[in-house]
């Protein structure tokens, strides 16, 4: 399973904007890389997924370089409810699950 | 669309209790999960169905637990002999079989505590 690897917390302030990096250095070929977020005592949700280059929704923006040994989520303008866990994962192909690490657990302070 | 329901949402037991949870997905979608997640960590796989069929059962998923899902449609975990180890939230999560098992939506859990 490729394993991913981010920061346990960050910090920042309404208004700006927030970059969360996943090293996912051992990424095969075919899989894909999901981000999800967690408030608390609720249940994660799907908020973006890529394989290459840039994606973008109404959420977030996820960037995967030319190697994909990396991703990052980017939040516009982060206001005090985008306070939560960010889980990057990496869709194993042919696999049915989900695989979590720790996430980032992101504070937006005002 | 009322999304994935978990049924109770809390449940405090004595050690050595047994206890149900059930899960409703959302209508149509093929995959079900289990998972389980204490403070701090990330939800950790439990167990995987693919309609009425139990695919997939992770080594954390012991004797003591047993998961159902008998028409395909809503799921059921139970725990018997519950110990104070056992306290946690369980989320269910379903997706259709059709999309990526990686957009899955999740209920939003069973906080279990065993006193």
């Amino acid at each position: 399973l490729a394993k991913t690897t981010q920061p346990i917390s960050m910090d920042s302030y309404e208004g700006q904007e927030v970059n969360i990096t996943c090293s996912h250095n051992n990424i095969a070929t075919n899989d894909y890389i999901t981000w999800y977020q967690q408030f608390p005592s609720q249940g994660p949700r799907f908020i973006i997924q890529g394989y290459k280059t840039k994606v973008t929704n109404e959420v977030a923006s996820l960037f995967i370089p030319a190697d994909r040994k990396s991703s990052t989520l980017s939040l516009p303008r982060v206001s005090l409810s985008d306070t939560a866990v960010y889980y990057c994962l990496v869709e194993i192909q042919g696999a049915q699950k989900l695989v979590f690490g720790q996430g980032t657990r992101l504070t937006i302070n005002p | 669309d009322t999304g994935v329901s978990q049924d109770p949402r809390h449940k405090i037991t004595k050690r050595g209790q047994n206890v149900t949870f059930r899960c409703d997905p959302i209508s149509e979608h093929n995959r079900l999960y289990w998972y389980r997640q204490t403070l701090g960590q990330g939800p950790e796989f439990l167990t995987y169905f693919q309609n009425e069929a139990q695919l997939e059962k992770s080594r954390l998923l012991s004797d003591r637990f047993s998961a159902e899902r008998p028409k395909g449609s809503f799921s059921t975990l139970e725990i018997q002999r519950t110990e104070q180890g056992d306290s946690a939230m369980y989320l269910c999560a379903s997706s259709p079989l059709k999309g990526r098992a990686t957009e899955a939506f999740f209920g939003q859990g069973t906080r279990l505590t065993v006193v």
